[in-house]
């Protein structure tokens, strides 16, 4: 079974513009959520998405979206890069409850200049 | 509010010894706990899941315990190996929906031959 896969791997981008990151689950996995990952503030939820639906949202700026396809494919879009933006974005796929096993993937590395 | 504490933050053995890193949260009402592995600008790779109802769960060399009524969890490597340094994450689930997670800071270990 494919793992979790992230697109692109590493990325660097200019203050102001924006980028969108993609993630795909675990075949029949439908719940994807997403993780921002710095060396100051350790491993922080941005949003997930279940069924093509948020379903919990973090404590970030709205800069930060995303949304999921019908295929559960899912995308993050970050507007107006800022350089504390620039850290290591992780997705990870799961099941519909919590008592299923999280698989991350490889990250998304985004470096803002 | 879910808080998950990691002591200590990092730990340096020599190859071969049997180690305990550990895991607090102040909410011992969890669903389950989850350990995973980070290797250095690499995404997270579960370990082990300790659903709520388990006490331990155990894959090859590593051993993970769960005492919801003090809020602790330990994950326990017997006979370390080089091949073992890397950083320790514990999670636990915001809720019984959905893929939320709420990190401890990890333990960065470091096994020297």
């Amino acid at each position: 079974k494919a793992g979790v896969t992230q697109t692109p791997r590493y990325l660097i981008k200019t203050r102001g513009q924006q980028v969108t990151l993609s993630c795909s689950p675990i075949s029949g996995h439908r719940s994807v959520s997403w993780y921002q990952q710095t060396p100051g503030q350790g491993l922080q939820f941005l949003f997930e998405y279940f069924s093509e639906t948020q379903r919990n949202k973090g404590n970030f700026p709205g800069r930060f979206s995303g949304r999921q396809f019908s295929n559960s494919r899912s995308e993050m879009n970050v507007s107006t890069l800022e350089l504390g933006d620039s850290a290591l974005y992780l997705c990870a796929s799961g099941g519909e409850f919590s008592s299923y096993e999280q698989y991350f993937g490889p990250g998304t590395r985004l470096t803002v200049t | 509010k879910q808080e998950v504490t990691q002591i200590p933050a990092a730990l340096s053995v020599p190859e071969g010894e049997n180690l305990v890193l550990n895991c607090s949260f102040t909410d011992s009402a969890i669903y389950n706990l989850q350990w995973f592995r980070q290797d250095p600008g690499k995404g997270l790779t579960s370990l082990l899941l300790i659903q709520s109802s388990q006490r331990e769960q155990t894959s090859g060399r590593l051993n993970a315990s769960l005492d919801k009524s003090s809020g602790r969890s330990t994950l326990y490597i017997a006979a370390s190996q080089p091949g073992d340094s890397a950083t320790y994450l514990c999670a636990v689930p915001l809720s019984n929906q959905g893929g939320k997670l709420i990190f401890g800071q990890g333990t960065e270990l470091s096994v020297k031959p």
